[in-house]
């Protein structure tokens, strides 16, 4: 069963500082892998997906890797901006459990502080 | 505007009173999702669908039905709900779960007494 876990639980950082968000996952037979960000009270916005053949996607400030054989991915977000502030969610479809099944990590909540 | 729509947003009820969420989708797409949102447990999918008439089982499916008989709603139903179900469920689509993003609803909080 794939389990996908996010460290660190929590992060607190200084405003403009570049940081780094991770992902892991157990069983490397995945799809592709979506970043998520969640407002407190919200539904979930994508930021990025990268498909399993893909080694990185870009959009704006954030960066996302994805390095299947060690069963990891990572979101970089430069510039660090308080409305950056949320709960980042990676999400993983694939597995044995084929790719109609989807596993969450547990989210990292990050806060920017002005 | 492309949205996935939920209702209701927020529901208390009773234990062991039917009830249904609604889920409706205007993309066209062919995949949707069931999730609930427990406080340290992240999201576990309940059901998902492929397609008009096939569902299936997803992690946590006990206590749960849907169906899908339009493309577009993919109804959850609790048809006897207990407090354990008390949680955030969100709705989800794609048109394709293997190599498209799944856009979310914004989530329907349902506490059953």
């Amino acid at each position: 069963k794939q389990e996908v876990t996010q460290i660190p639980a929590a992060l607190s950082v200084p405003e403009g500082e570049n940081l780094v968000l991770n992902c892991s996952f157990t069983d490397s037979a995945i799809y592709n892998l979506q970043w998520f960000r969640q407002d407190p009270g919200k539904g979930l916005t994508s930021l990025l997906l990268i498909q399993s053949s893909q080694r990185e996607q870009t959009s704006g400030r954030l960066n996302a890797s994805l390095d299947k054989s060690s069963g990891r991915s990572t979101l970089y977000i430069a510039a660090s901006q308080p409305g950056d502030s949320a709960t980042y969610l990676c999400a993983v479809p694939g597995g044995s459990g084929g790719y109609q099944k989807v596993t969450f990590g547990t989210g990292t909540k990050l806060q920017v502080i002005p | 505007e492309a949205q996935v729509t939920q209702n209701p947003r927020y529901l208390i009820t009773v234990t062991g009173k039917k009830l249904t969420v609604t889920c409706s989708q205007n993309m066209n797409h062919e995949y949707m999702s069931w999730y609930r949102q427990d406080p340290g447990r992240g999201l576990r999918q309940i059901y998902y669908s492929m397609n008009v008439e096939v569902t299936d089982k997803g992690d946590v499916p006990e206590g749960y039905k849907v169906s899908r008989k339009e493309k577009r709603n993919f109804p959850l139903i609790l048809e006897s709900p207990s407090p354990n179900q008390t949680s955030l469920y969100f709705c989800a689509s794609s048109l394709s779960s293997r190599y498209q993003p799944q856009h979310f609803g914004d989530g329907t909080r349902l506490s059953i007494l």
